[in-house]
């Protein structure tokens, strides 16, 4: 069983703060994805990584895949009331193709003005 | 709006009922992937369709059915509910070929069960 852990589960700061999340696995995955989520809606995807060492960038978030393809980060860089929400990854298998994603916990990040 | 459609967004039932739930993907996506999301257990996969064929099964009870239509919409059937059944459902589609892994979440119907 593929098992993702997320770190911190609980972050609040202030505005303008930077803040990085992990997400730690002894699996290897072919992909990751981090989603964001609001309450009572569905995770909405912000970014997909698939290259060991891969970094993106959208805004202020930053994401990077492990070179071993076994942990992500994210990083959000002077972060506003906004970005308030459950940041999830999520890593798809190896095995097949279309395979289940494997959800951490989430974190929950609260940003305050 | 990620293009997948859920209905109803809200259900309100009682022990021992049957629900249906439905979801339609993006169009063109061939996938569809149910999850269970409660406070205690976080998002957990229920099964994946893959135009119309059961692709793979994760923790589904066997109250729990699903099928996926010709036109590739979803339905997850909920039977003899408990209490503890009570939670988000989600589905979530994907493209077909190496986009695959890319899920798109619809916006989910929230269960109570009383």
């Amino acid at each position: 069983t593929q098992l993702l852990e997320q770190s911190p589960q609980f972050l609040s700061i202030q505005e303008g703060e930077n803040l990085t999340v992990y997400c730690n696995s002894s699996s290897v995955f072919s992909s990751l994805q981090w989603y964001r989520q609001e309450p009572g809606e569905g995770p909405v995807l912000l970014v997909t990584v698939v290259t060991g060492g891969e970094v993106k960038k959208l805004k202020r978030l930053t994401f990077q895949f492990g070179d071993a393809r076994k942990d992500s980060s994210l990083h959000i860089t002077a972060a506003q009331p906004g970005d308030t929400g459950l940041y999830l990854c999520a890593g798809a298998g190896e095995e097949t193709s279309g395979s289940r994603l494997t959800f951490g916990e989430g974190t929950q990040l609260t940003v305050n003005p | 709006d990620s293009g997948v459609t859920q209905t109803p967004k809200h259900l309100i039932t009682a022990t021992g009922q049957r629900v249906t739930l439905r979801c339609s993907p993006r169009s063109g996506d061939l996938s569809v992937y149910w999850y269970q999301q409660s406070l205690d257990q976080g998002l957990q996969f229920l099964i994946q369709y893959y135009n119309g064929e059961e692709r793979a099964k994760g923790n589904i009870l066997e109250r729990f059915s699903a099928q996926q239509f010709p036109d590739l919409h979803s339905e997850l059937n909920l039977s003899s509910l408990e209490l503890g059944d009570s939670a988000l459902y989600f589905c979530a589609s994907s493209a077909p070929g190496h986009l695959q892994e890319t899920q798109y979440f619809g916006p989910g119907t929230r269960l109570l069960v009383l």
